[in-house]
């Protein structure tokens, strides 16, 4: 049973361009949601979160963009430079506050100069 | 260094031994996570152990896999009689308390390859 659901296994843009990487989720019980990032042969690194109480939280190039209604949620990379090329994680956490992270499976974004 | 440490970074064992994976969270944090990330897979919760509070098991596939944390610091998780399908990256994260909106800094992870 997937609740959190990243439903393109890749993404490739231009550099200079936006990228945006999708997450679905089922659990109307998540009360955060974070996105991070990993590059090969290291491990994932936080990027940015949202609760869920927000619709939208920016950090520089970053933004999350949170839709409760529609369980959904994205991740917008402007511009998008090739050094953001890697794996994305969509990310979720239950309100019971333990801290565990739920995960979708990944995006890769490739970004091209 | 600053971030979390683990190791082995690389294990390659026959199936049916015992291995130990190692990780060193933060120093002061109070919150350590073990995951695993298999094939093409999105990673997968394990256990979290906070402060000097039980455990939460609730991830561990199966009996043979089994964890601790001494001192409050070094976490150590072990995986009996190994399986194939145990090949996968164990990462662990820490932050500095168990809270839904503090994030995870992930060590590089353990890949582990069961022949």
């Amino acid at each position: 049973d997937q609740q959190v659901k990243q439903n393109s296994p890749s993404l490739s843009v231009q550099e200079g361009r936006i990228s945006i990487l999708n997450c679905d989720y089922t659990n109307s019980m998540f009360d955060y949601f974070l996105w991070y990032k990993k590059y090969p042969a290291e491990g994932p690194t936080f990027l940015i979160s949202i609760s869920s109480i927000k619709d939208k939280n920016e950090d520089g190039r970053f933004t999350v963009f949170l839709n409760k209604s529609a369980k959904h949620l994205s991740l917008h990379i402007v511009p998008s430079q090739p050094g953001d090329s890697a794996v994305y994680f969509c990310a979720a956490t239950v309100a019971s506050n333990t801290g565990k992270l739920i995960f979708g499976q990944g995006t890769t974004l490739q970004v091209k100069p | 260094g600053a971030g979390v440490s683990q190791s082995p970074s690389n294990k390659v064992t026959e199936k049916g031994k015992d291995v130990e994976l190692r990780c060193d969270p933060i120093s002061g944090h109070t919150a350590l996570y073990w995951y695993r990330q298999s094939l093409g897979q999105g990673l997968e919760f394990l256990i979290y152990f906070q402060g000097n509070s039980a455990p939460d098991k609730s991830g561990l596939p199966s009996d043979r896999f089994s964890a601790e944390r001494t001192g409050g610091s070094v976490s150590t998780l072990t995986i009996q009689r190994t399986q194939q399908e145990d090949s996968a990256v164990y990462l662990c994260a820490s932050s500095l308390v168990r809270q839904n909106n503090q994030p995870q800094h992930f060590g590089d992870g353990t890949r582990l390859s069961i022949l």
